[in-house]
């Protein structure tokens, strides 16, 4: 069965970096885009990045364009999400997501980001 | 961007009777590939987001199908044929034909 589970999260200061890890299981990894999405407390869910199988092509919201930095590494199943200069409303929960028919068809269980002084 | 507008917002139902939400979208959601991505999650009480309908009606494995999603263009609907205890929620339009994706403000379905 597919299976997503997220890592990284945590309590960083403003202007700090975090990265985040998704470990993917249960499917044929290199096949399929990957997607991160986010939730800010008691919120709707925002796209916040998308990566093409190979890793060849990346897109991102504009919110964090320049700041997040997509990536993956078929070899160990795994994609990332680098975050740098982290602002108070990056604090969320974050989503891995697998695309499937322009859309998520599994996510994870979601790590939280909480940015704070 | 293709902005996505939930109606209505708070949805109290009673349980054994239909309910409706609907999603309308600021631009036509047709991709150039003639398809529509137009999708529906369900987000039940402190867990993720579950897809229920991809590409306007189609849906996932193991969605019941009291669930069914309609529409065209720029207005979308989803319609629960008997709403049961398990459907209480948060309900989210999301459309794959822009970038950037975007998602509806979402619906909170509870039981009367």
């Amino acid at each position: 069965q597919v299976q997503l589970v997220e890592s990284g999260g945590g309590v960083v200061q403003p202007g700090g970096s975090l990265r985040l890890s998704c470990a993917a299981s249960g499917f044929t990894f290199r096949s399929y885009g990957m997607h991160w999405v986010r939730q800010a407390p008691g919120k709707g869910l925002e796209w916040v990045a998308f990566i093409r199988p190979d890793g060849g092509n990346k897109i991102y919201v504009d919110s964090v364009k320049g700041r997040f930095t997509i990536s993956r590494d078929n070899s160990k199943n795994t994609q990332y999400l680098q975050m740098n200069s982290l602002r108070v409303d990056d604090t969320a929960v974050y989503y891995c997501a697998k695309d499937n028919m322009w859309s998520f068809d599994y996510w994870g269980q979601g790590t939280l980001v909480t940015v704070s002084s | 961007d293709a902005v996505l507008t939930q109606s209505p917002l708070s949805l109290p139902v009673t349980l054994g009777l239909p309910a409706s939400i609907s999603c309308r979208s600021s631009q036509s959601l047709v991709h150039s590939d003639r398809n529509t991505y137009l999708n529906w999650f369900q987000q039940r009480p402190g867990q993720s987001p579950r897809r229920l309908l991809y590409k306007v009606s189609n849906r996932d494995s193991g969605v019941p199908d009291r669930f069914s999603g309609s529409g065209s263009g720029t207005d979308f609907t989803l319609k629960i044929s008997r709403v049961e205890a398990e459907d209480v929620g948060v309900y989210y339009c999301m459309q794959g034909t822009h970038w950037p994706w975007t998602f509806g403000q979402g619906t909170k379905v509870e039981i009367k």
